[in-house]
């Protein structure tokens, strides 16, 4: 297990509304990046916080918002919630943005959202 | 366009059985490979990372491989155990931190 974790577990929303998701990024990890997983489909990437700034976005709209706090936990919001949505949201953190085997990625258990 | 292509999509062996998991990329530049298992509803977790100079990797009963010049790695798994069902998904990391995902290939071991 890694010191990822993430709340809720899961989570059930209608169409329309809003959600809040949470992450604790591992000790010593600065950098968190959140993912969309769909049923059947690998991670795709959402956007990445580094040092509480946004540092990279995937391709994902406007809707899809987020913040890192001084202790490097995250929010990932989503608004006007769509059927689509519908997904586990993983968040991963790791020591810093980089593309080394030294900046991997950890990741945290999900959050299963259900969009009605 | 950066793509991590796998297959098989799935997989079913008898236990005790050894498999290989294939994997082709066109990420470029190429940074490192990674090997991760996820089991249903949670997170991933890692098994190799590979750079660039690395043929062969391995942690326990999981073999990574990776021909840098053709792009492609393959996963082994050896004896497998029950516990080895889950979906196996590989990643390449590249030249930004953005790392691009595979859709998996998920591995059912019967008794």
């Amino acid at each position: 297990e890694t010191g990822v974790t993430q709340s809720p577990t899961h989570l059930i929303k209608t169409r329309g509304q809003q959600v809040t998701l949470r992450c604790s990024s591992q000790s010593g990890h600065n950098t968190v990046s959140w993912y969309q997983q769909a049923l059947g489909q690998g991670p795709q990437f959402i956007f990445q916080y580094y040092r509480e700034e946004e540092n990279g976005r995937g391709n994902f709209p406007p809707r899809f918002s987020g913040l890192q706090f001084p202790n490097y936990s995250s929010e990932l919001n989503v608004n006007a919630l769509e059927l689509d949505d519908s997904a586990l949201y993983l968040c991963a953190s790791s020591f810093r943005p980089g593309a080394e085997v030294g900046d991997e990625q950890f990741f945290g258990p999900g959050t299963r959202l259900t969009v009605l | 366009k950066n793509q991590v292509e796998q297959s098989p999509q799935s997989l079913i062996i008898l236990e005790g059985k050894n498999c290989t998991l294939q994997c082709n990329y066109t990420v470029s530049p190429f940074s490192n490979l990674r090997w991760y298992k996820q089991d249903t509803g949670r997170g991933p977790v890692s098994l190799t990372i590979m750079t660039f100079s690395e043929n062969t990797k391995s942690n326990g009963r999981y073999t990574a491989t990776l021909d840098a010049d053709t792009k492609q790695s393959s996963l082994h798994i050896t004896a497998s155990q029950l516990s080895d069902s889950a979906s196996y998904i590989c990643v390449v990391v590249g030249g930004s931190y953005i790392p691009t995902f595979g859709r998996g290939t998920s591995l059912i071991v019967h008794p």
